[in-house]
């Protein structure tokens, strides 16, 4: 199976500063999408990160604060901007190798905002 | 709009006892259901799918149409089976992919 990496594993960071995560696959994918988990939570769409255009934000994110770029199909990264102590989270990278495939997940960005 | 229920945040069992973890989903259309897994100190991974109607360590999940539930479940818990449960609902396509709150599961020894 594929391989996902995601990196930093982990992180503490200063209040107003800015973290970016990386995420690269050992196979061209199409889609690749950003969650947040927050602790004790589910997992929340950030957005969708397509090849070659802007990403697709979801309700409640937008783009000065997770700026995403995806320069090609195997790689993503996440920027969490002017982070705060409310950005404290697990941030994931997850991928599908397929139209009506299942997702993939990376290992996750543990974030801890002092 | 898409949601997934998962009336219990833990679920503490019995090794050798039966195994259902409940989920429920509300979705007009025909959904493809999901069941993820994650062990400590591991990524979340998929478990099962309904359209594969196969059984992955013992687990098997049917969906269901009428009570909208694809509930997961095995005959008899073993304690490498402690972890926490996602269920998952997918529209099809390349369409967002919503998670449930989760489900841990504690098998006791």
């Amino acid at each position: 199976s594929a391989v996902i990496s995601q990196k930093p594993s982990r992180d503490i960071c200063q209040r107003g500063t800015s973290l970016t995560i990386q995420c690269q696959v050992d196979s061209q994918v199409t889609m690749m999408f950003w969650y947040r988990q927050q602790p004790g939570q589910s997992l929340t769409l950030i957005a969708t990160a397509n090849q070659g255009s802007e990403a697709t934000y979801e309700s409640g994110f937008v783009i000065d604060k997770f700026p995403i770029s995806r320069p090609n199909l195997t790689f993503s990264t996440l920027t969490v901007s002017n982070m705060s102590p409310e950005d404290s989270s697990i941030y994931l990278c997850s991928v599908e190798f397929g139209i009506n495939q299942p997702q993939h997940f990376g290992d996750g960005t543990r974030l801890s905002i002092l | 709009a898409q949601r997934v229920t998962q009336p219990e945040k833990l679920l503490s069992v019995f090794k050798g006892a039966p195994v259902e973890l409940k989920c429920n989903y509300s979705y007009s259309g025909s959904p493809e259901l999901f069941w993820y897994v994650q062990y400590s100190r591991q990524r979340l991974q998929l478990l099962l799918r309904h359209i594969s109607r196969e059984s992955i360590k013992g687990f098997t999940a049917d969906l269901n149409k009428g009570e909208t539930s694809f509930h997961l479940k095995k005959p008899f818990a073993q304690e490498e089976d402690s972890a926490m449960y996602y269920c998952a609902l997918s529209p099809g396509g390349y369409q967002k992919v919503t998670f449930g709150t989760g489900t841990k599961l504690q098998v006791i020894p």
